[in-house]
């Protein structure tokens, strides 16, 4: 089944602690993206990568890092977090940056 | 000036109704346009995607899109209440990015009542 995978779902973690959140897709798509989603800002887009190696902040990359290794995964990483990164974040992939995104499930950080 | 801007809703109709989303856009050379639905707490959904000048009909969905006013809009006919939900607006713009990507409107939410 074609799909995009995050993890975790859920995480609920104090001010500074390094964490990371996960991004897998497994159709050979290009393209991967990472969003957040606030009440009343809507999908933001934080960073996204063409392919390996090759990445470019989105809206809001501040407090944010990623990598691409591989062509199939994109974390995304909060070497410091804050409570003003408590979100609902996506991850996306698609063919190209043109081509529909489709996305993960999720993940709900929040951050005290 | 925000790249995709949508009408901020909430847009409520009845049950067998015509729902109409709209949709502008900055980038006069922006060539891919979506629609997304997203349900409160999920994900968002592809629901049509169009390339070219004109409307494009899927089901009850119909997409209509003019570049020469920038223009895009979501109709949805025989609106079921299932369809509440928010839907999102995506452009895809190569104006000041050397990969391109993807602008998101803030959605507008549409209920439908029975």
């Amino acid at each position: 089944e074609a799909q995009v995978t995050q993890n975790p779902r859920y995480l609920i973690t104090v001010t500074g602690k390094k964490l990371t959140v996960t991004c897998s897709q497994n159709m050979n798509h290009e393209y991967m993206s990472w969003y957040r989603q606030d009440p009343g800002l809507g999908l933001r887009q934080i960073y996204y990568s063409m392919n390996v190696e090759v990445t470019d902040k989105g809206d809001v990359p501040e407090g944010y890092k990623v990598s691409r290794k591989e062509k199939r995964n994109f974390p995304l990483i909060l070497e410091s977090p804050s409570p003003n990164q408590t979100s609902l974040y996506f991850c996306a992939s698609s063919q190209g940056s043109n081509q529909p995104q489709h996305f993960g499930d999720g993940t709900r950080l929040s951050i005290l | 000036q925000k790249e995709v801007e949508q009408n901020s809703g909430p847009l409520s109709v009845p049950e067998g109704a015509i729902a109409s989303l709209n949709c502008t856009y900055s980038d006069r050379g922006s060539q891919s346009f979506f629609w997304y639905r997203q349900y409160s707490g999920k994900s968002p959904e592809l629901i049509m995607s169009i390339y070219s000048n004109g409307d494009k009909e899927d089901g009850r969905f119909t997409a209509q899109l003019n570049k020469a006013s920038q223009y895009v809009s979501l109709l949805i006919r025989d609106s079921q209440p299932s369809d509440s939900a928010t839907y999102l607006c995506a452009v895809f713009s190569d104006r000041g990015s050397t990969l391109g990507r993807l602008y998101f409107g803030r959605g507008t939410q549409l209920t439908v009542w029975p």
